[in-house]
């Protein structure tokens, strides 16, 4: 059982090149979410999903895109990386809110990525 | 806006000694409220959660955390730490109202003095 598989791991790129992080988990779950977490500020949410074809915005979605179209997969891209946008990316995901469930997240193991 | 503070940046105890964690939460309704762990290198890892009844919850690894409506704080609690519970420490925070959305805080790293 994976759970939730980040790839790549680990990428360099130079200022305006492009690329995309895929995400993908095997539990079921309807909603997922990237994250990148930049020392002392913590988690800050980029783009999150609460379904396949659904996206939506985060604390700071700029310069980030996103798309849902498979349950189980959930991509960001970055169309012209800048050295601010050097991190570390996590996924995550968890099923539907209701009444008996304990909206816990689920976590990938991180994507750090430079940006030149 | 929701938001969650936690006011300590880092945290140096003793191995053995008593730990508190603060956190604190704004929020207008009922919120749901979870601490995770992050080990060096790794993704993050859930404590517990409260959701609501009992406002003392228990988690794993001897952890627990009390939810005090009155102060907004859900600190979190060890009464004897181990070395292995050196660590980054997160509160985070979901709204009830609109339970896809979730903050956290900006962490809390402990370090364990032998």
């Amino acid at each position: 059982n994976a759970g939730v598989t980040q790839t790549p791991k680990f990428r360099v790129l130079k200022t305006g090149q492009s690329m995309t992080l895929l995400c993908a988990q095997d539990m079921n779950h309807e909603y997922m979410y990237w994250y990148r977490q930049d020392p002392g500020m913590g988690l800050r949410l980029i783009h999150y999903s609460v379904g396949e074809g659904t996206t939506a915005k985060g604390e700071v979605p700029d310069g980030y895109n996103v798309s849902r179209l498979k349950k189980q997969n959930f991509l960001l891209g970055l169309e012209s990386a800048a050295p601010s946008q050097t991190s570390v990316y996590f996924c995550a995901s968890k099923i539907r809110p209701g009444t008996d469930n304990t909206g816990e997240l689920f976590f990938g193991e991180g994507s750090r990525l430079t940006v030149l | 806006a929701q938001s969650v503070t936690q006011p300590d940046i880092h945290i140096t105890v003793s191995e053995g000694a008593s730990l508190e964690l603060r956190c604190n939460y704004s929020y207008g309704a009922t919120p749901y409220l979870f601490w995770y762990v992050q080990s060096p290198g790794q993704g993050l890892q859930l404590l517990l959660k409260y959701f609501s009844g009992d406002t003392l919850v228990q988690g794993i690894k001897g952890f627990e955390a009390e939810f005090k409506r009155s102060q907004s704080s859900f600190n979190l609690r060890k009464p004897s730490v181990h070395w292995s519970d050196a660590a980054e420490y997160f509160c985070a925070v979901v709204s009830y109202s609109s339970a896809s959305k979730i903050i956290f805080g900006s962490g809390t790293r402990l370090s364990i003095r032998p």
